[in-house]
């Protein structure tokens, strides 16, 4: 375990469905952020929440919303979504955001929309 | 706007050669440079991370180097095995507020 804990690993789910990503931390860290990984592109990053406030929000499709409770819980709600939508989510911290010490990422959550 | 390019896509190697995985990037203010290793279908793991002011950061059988000037980085793996197959992505840590920015990877196959 990296120390950041995604679920659920799978998750099959239909354009009318609505469901949640969680993403848990344990290191102590200030930051918490969404990522996006599609087949054959970079990483995008979705969404960042610094102390609980999230502090940007990239484009993203207002079908994503994004819910950080306390620092060491990150949600991604998921509703009415595109097959398109499919995807790699990985939740990744870090100490602060602007400390620039590194990163650490979840396992993912790996999402088919049918 | 940082662009990070990892080339090539793939490579494939006989087990026991030592590799040299390159990183280029496009704006040199950078804060720092991470390289990670994901397997398939799997998050990624982090392998080193070098700040900005150092040169070079060594792990076991890996080393990573920054040339922040020439805007490039490298991953040299020694004595590569075939558990050393993987994707491996370079990502640059830019701005104020940690702005990460990934290259797409190079998928390493290594023959036993």
């Amino acid at each position: 375990e990296t120390g950041v804990t995604q679920t659920p690993r799978h998750l099959v789910m239909g354009m009318t469905n609505k469901k949640s990503l969680k993403c848990e931390q344990h290191l102590g860290h200030n930051a918490m952020y969404w990522y996006k990984q599609s087949a054959k592109k970079p990483l995008e990053l979705m969404f960042v929440y610094s102390l609980e406030e999230r502090v940007e929000n990239n484009s993203v499709p207002s079908r994503f919303s994004p819910e950080c409770p306390n620092s060491s819980h990150l949600f991604l709600h998921l509703h009415t979504l595109q097959p398109e939508d499919s995807a790699l989510y990985l939740c990744a911290s870090s100490q602060d955001r602007g400390a620039h010490y590194g990163y650490t990422f979840g396992s993912g959550t790996r999402l088919t929309v049918v | 706007k940082q662009e990070v390019t990892q080339i090539p896509a793939a490579l494939s190697v006989p087990e026991g050669e030592n590799l040299v995985l390159n990183c280029s990037f496009t704006d040199s203010a950078i804060y720092n440079l991470q390289w990670f290793r994901q397997d398939p279908g799997k998050g990624l793991t982090s392998l080193l991370l070098i700040q900005s002011s150092q040169r070079e950061q060594t792990s076991g059988r890996l080393n990573a180097s920054l040339d922040k000037s020439s805007g490039r980085s490298t991953l040299y793996i020694a004595a590569s095995q075939p558990g050393d197959s993987a994707t491996y992505l370079c990502a640059v840590d830019t701005g104020a507020n940690s702005k990460l920015t990934f290259g797409k990877g190079i998928t390493l196959s290594v023959r036993p």
